[in-house]
């Protein structure tokens, strides 16, 4: 089956501008999850969406925001981008409990100039 | 709150020689313990999970890994390694159990030399 797909996997965009990444998961899959990889923090927990709701949250700022369609295909929005939110954004799917097995996406590179 | 630390930054091993990556973590309960890998430009796959039972869990690629509560240890090991498997490994530790959150340690940098 096919695996988890994000768009775009490349992304520049200034500071000040917004932008919106999207996460499809395998099928099936009711959990999408949201990480930040930076060389200085590692990979960082953002939120967790299940059945359209938010599950979990992480320690980010509220410029960071997202959400889960009834397809469960999920989208996570930065608002008022800072150079420092420049990081490959992982998700990954799951049926939804942290026994079940997570499948991470290729990730979206965001570079922010 | 639960974190996991990986010492080890970069590990330089020889084709054919035996690895041991180091994780420890901390969390007040058993805890839930992952493996995972990334290959350059790819996401994350996971080699292996702990929950509870059996202490050495064993994993793809010939990859296993022994959990030790007494040391708060989760090390993952490999008895030959391939050139293959250079890439960055991550362990991580679950701690809510319904929720899917994963905390990662940095991360161990695998280089693999002929």
């Amino acid at each position: 089956k096919a695996g988890v797909t994000q768009t775009p996997r490349y992304l520049i965009k200034t500071r000040g501008q917004q932008v919106t990444l999207s996460c499809s998961p395998i099928s099936g899959h009711r959990s999408v999850s949201w990480y930040q990889q930076t060389p200085g923090q590692g990979l960082q927990f953002l939120f967790e969406y299940f059945s359209e709701t938010q599950r979990n949250k992480g320690n980010f700022p509220g410029r960071f925001s997202g959400r889960q369609f009834s397809n469960s295909r999920s989208e996570m929005n930065v608002s008022t981008l800072e150079l420092g939110d420049s990081a490959l954004y992982l998700c990954a799917s799951s049926l939804g409990d942290l026994t079940d097995t997570q499948y991470f996406g290729p990730g979206t590179r965001l570079t922010v100039l | 709150a639960q974190s996991v630390t990986q010492p080890d930054i970069h590990i330089t091993v020889s084709e054919g020689a035996s690895l041991e990556l180091r994780c420890n973590y901390s969390y007040g309960a058993t805890p839930y313990l992952f493996w995972y890998v990334q290959s350059p430009g790819q996401g994350l796959q996971l080699l292996l999970k702990y929950f509870s039972g059996d202490t050495l869990v064993q994993g793809i690629k010939g990859f296993e890994a022994e959990f030790k509560r007494s040391q708060s240890s989760f090390n993952l090991r490999k008895p030959s390694v391939h050139w293959s498997d250079a890439a960055e490994y991550f362990c991580a530790v679950g701690a809510q159990s319904g929720y899917s959150t994963l905390t990662f340690g940095k991360g161990t940098m695998l280089l693999v030399s002929p």
